[in-house]
């Protein structure tokens, strides 16, 4: 079984503050890590497909970083607004087929 | 068309009954994944198709589970004699490349009674 996990659970922050939350996954047999936007009611969408250790994306005020040999992917999201409000997935390949998830994490920005 | 499109939104049966779900991905999309996602977690992966093969269906939970997209397009997840515990969010997502982006359908939310 593949362990992705997500951390923290959950994150409640002012609107204006800068955040950020991490996905960790065992770092072998890694092809590609994503980044997911998850609001309620609506479907997973996607923000980031990652490949290189070393990669940073960036779009808008939300940007992630990537490092394979460690394990890990930071999200950041910078200047908090209420509608970054959502569930933040992230899910690894091993191979280029199925994708596995972590269970999220919520951010709730308040005004 | 222009998302991926899954019926119906909302299903509810009687538990021993049958149930197919349905998807139709993206033009042109090469892979199909379904996902099962329970409150609070993220989606679990059930099976994937590249063009009509079934390339994985290790996470099936057990026979009652079958799924299949016969010219490479359309799938249907079938479930048989459902189960209460069956009762989850079936999503369904496309994408144009193996661990390329996944675009997922609005689900269909499966109630057991």
């Amino acid at each position: 079984i593949l362990n992705v996990e997500q951390s923290p659970q959950s994150l409640h922050v002012q609107e204006g503050d800068s955040t950020n939350f991490t996905c960790s996954f065992p770092s072998s047999n890694f092809y590609a890590l994503h980044w997911y936007r998850w609001e309620t009611a609506k479907s997973p969408e996607a923000l980031f497909v990652m490949t290189l250790n070393g990669d940073e994306k960036k779009k808008g005020r939300i940007s992630a970083t990537l490092n394979t040999k460690e394990g890990y992917s930071y999200l950041y999201i910078k200047g908090s607004q209420p509608e970054d409000s959502a569930t933040y997935l992230c899910a690894l390949n091993t191979n280029a087929g199925k994708s596995t998830f972590g269970d999220g994490t919520t951010l709730t920005v308040k005004p | 068309g222009a998302g991926v499109s899954q019926s119906p939104r909302y299903k509810v049966t009687k538990r021993g009954q049958d149930v197919a779900l349905r998807c139709d991905p993206i033009s042109g999309h090469v892979s199909l994944y379904w996902y099962r996602q329970a409150l609070g977690q993220g989606p679990e992966f059930l099976t994937y198709f590249n063009y009509e093969a079934q390339q994985d269906k290790s996470g099936l939970p057990n026979d009652r589970f079958s799924a299949e997209r016969p010219e490479g397009s359309i799938s249907t997840l079938t479930i048989q004699r459902t189960e209460q515990r069956d009762s989850a969010m079936y999503r369904c997502a496309s994408s144009s490349s193996g661990a390329g982006k996944l675009f997922f359908g609005s689900g269909t939310q499966l109630s057991v009674l």
